[in-house]
């Protein structure tokens, strides 16, 4: 059963709007959420993390939401650029565990 | 340098083989854990280990045993190869003085199974 799951396969934007990619969870423990980057032939890297105390986080061009009564987490990138083009993985925790589940990743492309 | 680092970075084998995949890190991180990547399934927890006496099972762990040898190095070993143990091997570490836990990945390892 999939704990995290990201519905959207593959996502276009055009160059200079926004990007939102989605993450939904079942585990109702988890309370710590990461967004990792992955380019091809190189380990994901950490982007953006969000801990169930907050229900927003900001780091330059990327914004992630938590909606802790839906379960679901969004990551915003505005403005789309073309090296944003990559697959991203949501990832949660549950306090604890210090081991995290994987959604099945999302791959950006953004369009010039 | 990487702070990551696995080896080989490519590699075909042969069903039956016993093949083993090394992770080295210089981050200093007490934490070490293996994934794998298959298509659609996204990244699946195969062993992770606390320090260097402390192993445990992930998700998914049949057919792989671990090996600590040191604070800074990871090994999974694949005993006997099946096909259905093709796919991408990731190796992270993180910090355990940390509250955050942010994994820090190795640039992974391609490995076919014939």
């Amino acid at each position: 059963d999939q704990q995290v799951k990201q519905n959207s396969p593959s996502l276009s934007v055009q160059e200079g709007r926004i990007s939102i990619l989605n993450c939904d969870y079942t585990n109702s423990m988890f309370d710590y959420f990461l967004w990792y980057k992955k380019y091809p032939a190189e380990g994901p890297t950490f982007l953006i993390s969000i801990s169930s105390i907050k229900d927003k986080n900001e780091d330059g061009r990327f914004t992630v939401f938590l909606n802790k009564s839906a379960k679901h987490l969004s990551l915003h990138i505005v403005p789309s650029q073309p090296g944003d083009s990559a697959v991203y993985f949501c990832a949660a925790s549950a306090s604890g565990t210090y081991k995290y589940i994987f959604g099945t990743g999302t791959r950006l492309k953004v369009l010039a | 340098d990487a702070d990551v680092t696995q080896t080989p970075r490519n590699r075909i084998t042969k069903t039956g083989k016993r093949i083993m995949l090394e992770c080295s890190q210089t981050k200093g991180h007490d934490r070490m854990y293996w994934y794998r990547q298959d298509p659609g399934l996204g990244l699946r927890l195969i062993y992770y280990s606390f320090d260097v006496k402390d192993i445990n099972k992930g998700e998914i762990s049949d057919g792989y045993s671990v090996s600590r040898q040191a604070q800074a190095k990871f090994s999974l070993s694949l005993e006997s190869a099946i096909p259905n143990q093709t796919a991408l091997y990731f190796c992270a570490t993180s910090d355990a003085g940390t509250i955050s836990d942010t994994q820090y990945f190795g640039p992974g390892t391609r490995l076919t199974v014939l």
